[in-house]
């Protein structure tokens, strides 16, 4: 299996535009999880979704994030319009509805907002 | 908050030593898990201690977990320099599938 696949690795973009992350789960696994790390706050849950639908999305900092899973093999996490404050890494995460809740992650989207 | 609070915040040893990260949180869990992030890289599942056990071994690793503390340590035995990462607990608190993840150790191994 391929693992969580996540496009693109790195974002640099200017303050004001749009931004979208896209993420692909291993196969097979109902939960997806979107992460935003930084030096500051660690890691930090934005959003997570259970069979396409958006679960808990208490994370997600203001209206300029939003999250969708159109389907069960792929979801976006877009920020419009983005700050230099988005600046982080933003790792997406699957699991499997059986099991022990261990989470897969991705390599991560780098981003910088300029 | 629930999240967990991680001791030290850095570390550094020689290679060949143990190294030991612990894990404090707050209410009762369904299991406590521990992940690797190398540099530049997502996190890698190490290994999951339900709340029932005491203690888990996988190779070099083992964790432990004190229910009456609610603490939690990890163990790496005859550190190498490949264990340079961070390390983080995540608990299962039963909140419909999400984890709570900690600030993580630095750990350094120098060769």
């Amino acid at each position: 299996d391929a693992g969580v696949i996540q496009s693109p690795r790195h974002e640099v973009t200017e303050m004001g535009q749009e931004v979208t992350l896209r993420c692909k789960p291993i196969s097979g696994h109902d939960y997806l999880f979107w992460y935003r790390q930084t030096m500051m706050r660690g890691l930090e849950l934005l959003i997570y979704f259970n069979n396409n639908v958006p679960i808990d999305d208490s994370g997600m900092p203001e209206d300029r994030f939003s999250a969708k899973m159109p389907n069960a093999s792929f979801s976006t996490l877009k920020i419009q319009p983005s700050e230099p404050r988005d600046s982080a890494v933003y790792f997406c995460a699957s699991r499997p509805s059986r099991g022990y809740n261990e989470q897969f992650f991705g390599p991560g989207t780098r981003l910088t907002v300029l | 908050s629930q999240q967990g609070e991680e001791d030290p915040q850095a570390l550094s040893i020689q290679e060949g030593e143990n190294a030991t990260m612990n894990c404090s949180y707050k209410t009762s869990i369904n299991n406590l898990q521990w992940y690797r992030q190398n540099s530049g890289r997502g996190l890698v599942h190490l290994i999951l201690i339900r709340s029932n056990e005491r203690e888990k071994h996988s190779g070099r690793l083992r964790v432990t977990l004190d229910t009456s503390k609610k603490s939690s340590s990890l163990l790496i035995t005859a550190s190498r320099a490949a264990d340079t990462a961070s390390y983080f607990c995540a608990t299962d608190y039963n909140q419909g599938g999400k984890l709570i993840f900690g600030q993580g150790t630095e750990l350094s191994v120098k060769p």
